[in-house]
């Protein structure tokens, strides 16, 4: 199974600041990584697509990069909306894994 | 818009079981793939289950394989999963989710979610 990796665990930071979450993969997975955003009590919903394709609706704020095994999800300025836990998903092969997730909170 | 209802959850003892339902409505059900993720209480996300839109395919995390087993009435526009030889480290929430093609991925819709709770 291939193991997906996000650093930090934890991120404290401000409105307004920019926010990076590195997330990695144990094999190279091309470009076959999704990012989704979930606050407590509610389904997760997909912010970015195939690394770098941003979702219909998702503000333009959110970024993603990456290919092969480093990927990164960037907030370019962080708005009170966007505290919640972030998580990494492979879709390059079943079973399809997650990363342990990147909890952003108000420092 | 698309809507995806989960029912069937529930506290059930180890070694019961239990079927999950998920109504969909709001798209054509029949051509996408389908798929169960659940989430064990203040836990990250974990894949479950796969199933293709023309049930031709299925693929299971290996934590669930010959205990669990994924469905779909196409007719019906429903999804189910089926949960046999429970534990209690199958305690989780239990989201219903769809595919944004034909299950290659990525998930562009989820339910609310079902508990379902293992316990003697």
């Amino acid at each position: 199974d291939i193991q997906m990796t996000q650093s930090p665990s934890t991120l404290s930071a401000s409105v307004g600041d920019r926010v990076t979450i590195t997330c990695r993969a144990s094999q190279s997975i091309s470009s076959w990584l999704a990012w989704y955003q979930q606050k407590p009590g509610k389904a997760p919903k997909v912010l970015i697509y195939k690394a770098s394709s941003l979702e219909s609706g998702v503000p333009s704020r959110f970024s993603g990069s990456g290919s092969g095994t480093e990927f990164t999800l960037s907030i370019s300025s962080l708005q009170p909306d966007d505290f919640a836990t972030y998580y990494c998903q492979q879709y390059n092969s079943y079973p399809w894994t997650f990363g342990q997730g990147t909890k952003v909170e108000v420092k | 818009q698309v809507q995806l209802v989960e029912s069937g959850g529930g506290v059930v003892q180890p070694g019961r079981s239990l079927r999950l339902s998920c109504a969909a409505s709001g798209f054509t059900f029949s051509s996408f793939g389908m798929h169960w993720v659940r989430q064990a209480p203040g836990k990250g996300l974990q894949w479950v289950a796969v199933i293709s839109y023309l049930r031709r395919s299925e693929s299971y995390a290996d934590s669930v394989k010959g205990r669990f087993s994924i469905s779909r009435d196409n007719s019906k526009d429903t999804l189910y999963l089926q949960m046999n030889s429970l534990r209690p480290e199958d305690t989780a929430v239990y989201y219903c989710a769809k595919d944004w093609s034909d299950g290659r991925g990525p998930i562009d819709y989820w339910g609310q979610g079902t508990l379902v709770t293992v316990s003697s």
